[in-house]
C-alpha cells in the first residue's frame, strides 16, 4: 500500500528565511508519480509540481525547488527567501501506476502548514 | 477558462436531510473524484469515476453516493447526512486517471451537519 508522510505539521518562519518541507513516501511500485499542491488561506488547491519515478532531476521554479531522492524515498520542497504570500498548507501526494488499465487512487500526506511572518 | 465548478460553497444542514453537492468540469476529462479534507487527516478520496457510468469506491465511501450520467458532471449525494460528515469537500478531475496526471480541483464545499 502506498503511503505519504509529512512529519512537519506546522512550520513558522520569518520572511526571507529559506524553508524546507519534507515528504517521505512508501510504495512497492517502480512506476509512480509524486506531486505537491498548495492550499492558501482562501481554500483552493493549486497544483505545483509533478514528478515521475524515472526522473530524479531536481527542479527549480523561481523561489521554489524540489529535491527528489529515490534512495531515501523523499520528495522535499524548498522555498527560498520566503514571503508572506507563501503562507499556506502544502500537500505532498503519491500516485502509483495502475495495473491492468485500472485507475489510480492518489494518496495525500496530511499537509504541512507554513506560516511566514512579516 | 478551464475549471472545475462545485456548488454550493457552504452548506449547513441537519442530520438525515438528503443533500447533493454538484460538480462540473469543462475540460472533457475522463476522470473525476471526490475528496474530503479533515484537520490533521489531509485529503481522503471518497469515490472516483473513470468515465460515464463507471464509478468506484475510494478510501472513505461509507455514507456517500455518486453518479456519472454525463462526462462533465459528478455529483456527490449524502442520502442521510450525519455529523461525522461535517467536512470540507473537494471535487477533482484529470485527463484520464491512468497516467498520473495532475488533478484540477474545485473551490471546495464546506459542509456542516447539525
Amino acid at each position: 500500500a502506498q503511503k505519504v508522510t509529512q512529519a512537519q505539521t506546522e512550520i513558522s518562519v520569518v520572511e526571507k528565511e529559506d524553508v524546507t518541507l519534507d515528504c517521505v513516501y512508501e510504495t512497492r511500485d517502480t512506476t509512480y508519480y509524486l506531486f505537491w499542491y498548495k492550499q492558501p488561506p482562501s481554500g483552493e488547491l493549486v497544483f505545483l509540481i509533478r514528478r515521475n519515478s524515472f526522473d530524479e532531476q531536481n527542479e527549480i521554479s523561481g523561489r521554489y525547488s524540489w529535491n527528489f531522492q529515490k534512495s531515501t524515498s523523499s520528495f522535499n520542497f524548498t522555498i527560498t527567501a520566503s514571503q508572506v504570500v507563501d503562507s499556506a498548507v502544502y500537500f505532498c501526494a503519491l500516485s502509483e501506476h495502475p495495473s491492468s488499465g485500472g485507475s489510480y487512487i492518489p494518496t495525500f500526506g496530511r499537509g504541512t502548514s507554513l506560516i511566514v511572518h512579516p | 477558462e478551464a475549471q472545475v465548478t462545485q456548488n454550493p460553497r457552504y452548506l449547513i444542514t441537519v442530520t438525515g436531510k438528503k443533500l447533493t453537492v454538484t460538480c462540473s468540469q469543462n475540460m472533457n476529462h475522463e476522470y473525476m473524484s471526490w475528496y474530503r479534507q479533515d484537520p490533521g487527516l489531509g485529503l481522503r478520496q471518497i469515490y472516483y469515476s473513470m468515465n460515464v457510468e463507471v464509478t468506484d469506491k475510494g478510501d472513505v465511501p461509507e455514507g456517500y453516493k455518486v453518479s456519472r450520467k454525463e462526462k462533465r458532471n459528478f455529483p456527490l449525494i449524502l442520502e442521510s447526512p450525519s455529523p461525522n460528515q461535517t467536512s470540507l469537500y473537494f471535487c477533482a478531475s484529470s485527463l484520464s486517471g491512468t497516467q498520473g496526471e495532475k488533478l484540477f480541483f474545485g473551490s471546495g464545499t464546506q459542509l456542516s451537519v447539525l
